[in-house]
């Protein structure tokens, strides 16, 4: 069964500072997607992960993945109170799962400070 | 162009009621997921449709659930005799396929139902 696991669950940082959401994942996969939540919204896509080493930057969020180590980082630079949301990762298992569906994470809401 | 759209919004039932839930993908989008997202459960997995083969119902948490697609495009999520434990958004999401690897797999959501069972 592939678990998804996000750390941390809660964060609260001060505008202009930087700081790594993590996401582990327990079986192999090369597909990795990054999803923000504003509160009663739905999920907006942020980025798609599709092979080891991949890097991918928009404004002031950078995410990475590596396939050995089973981990994806979503990191904040400089940030910003427009950057406060929920924000998820979710992951396809590529040898069982024909539909990709996706598994998810917990969720790490973020909440930047003025 | 026009994203995923579900209605309604925001449906309160009563418990032991049947419910239907809506969903319409983005046009010429092959394949529709249902999800679930409640506070104890975080985003849930509970059905796949691609095209016309039959759906993927390993997610639906009791016979209670079910869905149809209908030709192709719209999907309808059931959920008889609700429990207070189906309380939940429910977001449907579409993608170009969900056939393959890596490509034109990516999920678009819709703004999700939120159902209140009372």
């Amino acid at each position: 069964e592939l678990k998804v696991e996000q750390n941390p669950l809660f964060l609260s940082m001060q505008e202009g500072k930087n700081y790594t959401i993590y996401c582990n994942y327990s079986t192999t996969s090369d597909r990795l997607y990054w999803y923000r939540q504003d509160p009663g919204k739905s999920l907006e896509s942020l980025f798609v992960l599709l092979s080891n080493g991949a890097v991918k930057q928009e404004g002031r969020l950078m995410a990475s993945l590596d396939t050995k180590a089973r981990l994806s980082t979503l990191h904040i630079t400089a940030a910003v109170h427009d950057l406060s949301a929920t924000y998820f990762c979710a992951v396809v298992h590529p040898s069982d799962n024909a539909g990709n569906m996706l598994t998810f994470g917990g969720g790490t809401r973020l909440m930047v400070k003025p | 162009g026009a994203g995923v759209s579900q209605s309604p919004s925001n449906k309160v039932t009563e418990k032991g009621k049947d419910v239907e839930l809506r969903c319409d993908p983005i046009s010429g989008h092959t394949a529709l997921y249902w999800y679930r997202q409640s506070l104890g459960q975080g985003l849930e997995f509970l059905i796949y449709f691609q095209g016309n083969s039959a759906p993927d119902k390993s997610g639906l948490p009791s016979d209670r659930f079910s869905a149809e697609r209908t030709g192709g495009s719209v999907s309808t999520l059931t959920i008889q005799r609700t429990q207070q434990e189906d309380s939940a958004v429910y977001l449907c999401a579409s993608s170009l396929t969900g056939l393959g690897q890596r490509f034109y797999n990516e999920q678009f959501f819709g703004p999700g139902t939120r159902l209140t069972v009372l």
